[in-house]
């Protein structure tokens, strides 16, 4: 496609339920990350991927959350028994590689956990 | 990565000129200077990026002075379409780059 893709595009989910979240990069991107958005906030970091390594798994906040990557290509986030705190738009965005500084965002899919 | 400052939120009107300065008193030597817009329901997308003088493309402008503590993104003739968040974030401008986004100006353009 020609830009990033994420889905679902919403997601509303019970407490303690676990949730996928998927992220189809721009073709030939080889870095993708994964960003948290709480309404009104900045974006806060959760992982990296160069290829399908994650060198920095730094951002994610606690081990309810986990990501993996096929390839160069799709990359999914996994959030195991779901909280309230959780609720906020996850972003995805991509580059060509190390040497690309502009990432490319997804639209993102908002998660409301009741 | 160094911190930055940028005002919380500007108003302006329909064609007028539009300067977001944001501080970053702790930029290191290999540090760039990166400028995001967000619309609602959207994703950040790249505007501009500068390491030193000026900077211009199809979008906006980019002024920084010699010291590089501060950057000034200027939006010529702004139209409501502009409305938007602006983000100001200081990083290397090569390999991996973890972007540290702030909360960002909230800019209103009225008519």
């Amino acid at each position: 496609g020609a830009g990033v893709s994420q889905s679902p595009s919403n997601k509303v989910t019970e407490k303690g339920k676990d949730v996928e979240l998927r992220c189809d990069p721009i073709s030939g991107h080889t870095a993708l990350y994964w960003y948290r958005q709480r309404l009104g906030q900045g974006l806060e970091f959760l992982i990296y991927f160069q290829g399908n390594s994650a060198p920095d798994k730094s951002g994610l906040p606690s081990d309810r959350f986990s990501a993996e990557r096929t390839g160069e290509s799709v990359s999914t986030l996994t959030i195991q028994r779901t909280q309230q705190e959780d609720s906020a738009v996850y972003l995805c965005a991509s580059t060509r590689g190390r040497m690309s500084y502009e990432q490319y965002f997804g639209p993102g899919t908002r998660l409301t956990v009741t | 990565l160094a911190k930055t400052t940028q005002p919380i939120s500007m108003d302006s009107y329909e064609g007028q000129e539009v300067n977001i300065t944001c501080s970053h008193n702790n930029i290191a030597t290999n540090d760039y200077i990166t400028w995001y817009q967000q619309f609602p329901s959207q994703g950040p997308r790249f505007i501009i990026q500068g390491y030193k003088t000026k900077v211009t493309n199809e979008v906006a402008s980019l002024f920084i002075p010699a010291d590089r503590k501060s950057s000034t993104l200027s939006l010529p003739r702004v139209s409501l379409s502009d409305t938007a968040v602006y983000y100001c974030l200081v990083g290397e401008g090569t390999g991996f780059q973890k972007l540290v986004f702030g909360t960002g100006t909230r800019l209103l353009v009225s008519p």
